[in-house]
């Protein structure tokens, strides 16, 4: 069955350094990935979504790459802030959107100052 | 302002009475969906609907039901809540993607 997986544990880093979030998938052949950040009590926010067609994408200190061989995804946060930490979810989705979406259980970052 | 809107936000109730949580969306987005949230476990997909009176099961809808009748809004109903159902259900819409989630509501199965 599908699975997906994500750094279970929490990820801490200092404040500045570069922050590198995994989603691996299996069985499974997404047509795009998203990530989503999630703050506690609250819905997840989206960030970026990546093609199956596209190798890597940026939105200021944000970066996605999607490596359809591999079957994953990295996340990277660049300059990291304290206002960076959150829990970030991957959710690797077929075309059209229209289709029965799946999460992954997500990696809380920390970031200190 | 595009939103999602849960209500209640929080509902602390008894096992076995009948509760329906509202969502509702001014985006005239097609696709909503419903999930729970549970520690260790993440979002999990209850049911979604692609349209008006089309909906279809996620991954964990024993216990749910959903019905559109409109385009806007999409009610989760628990016909007999029982604790397992004690979670954080999110509501979501959107046009082909991303998703835009609502703040979410709290249930607690007494």
């Amino acid at each position: 069955s599908q699975k997906i997986e994500q750094n279970s544990e929490a990820l801490n880093i200092q404040e500045g350094k570069t922050a590198t979030l995994t989603c691996n998938y299996t069985n499974y052949s997404p047509a795009y990935l998203q990530w989503y950040r999630q703050d506690p009590g609250r819905g997840p926010v989206f960030l970026l979504l990546i093609r199956e067609n596209e190798k890597e994408k940026r939105k200021e200190r944000l970066k996605v790459t999607f490596d359809t061989t591999l079957k994953q995804s990295l996340f990277h946060i660049t300059a990291s802030q304290p206002a960076d930490s959150a829990t970030y979810l991957c959710a690797p989705s077929k075309l059209g959107g229209y289709q029965k979406v799946t999460f992954g259980t997500g990696t809380k970052l920390q970031v200190i100052p | 302002e595009a939103q999602v809107t849960q209500n209640p936000r929080y509902l602390i109730t008894v096992t076995g009475k009948k509760l329906t949580v509202t969502c509702s969306q001014n985006m005239n987005h097609e696709y909503m969906s419903w999930y729970r949230q549970d520690p260790g476990l993440g979002l999990r997909q209850i049911y979604y609907s692609m349209n008006v009176e089309v909906t279809d099961k996620g991954d964990v809808p024993e216990g749910y039901k959903v019905s559109r009748k409109e385009k806007r809004n999409f009610p989760l109903i628990l016909e007999s809540p029982s604790p397992n159902q004690t979670s954080l259900y999110f509501c979501a819409s959107s046009y082909n993607q991303p998703q835009h989630f609502g703040d979410g509501t709290r249930l607690s199965i007494l």
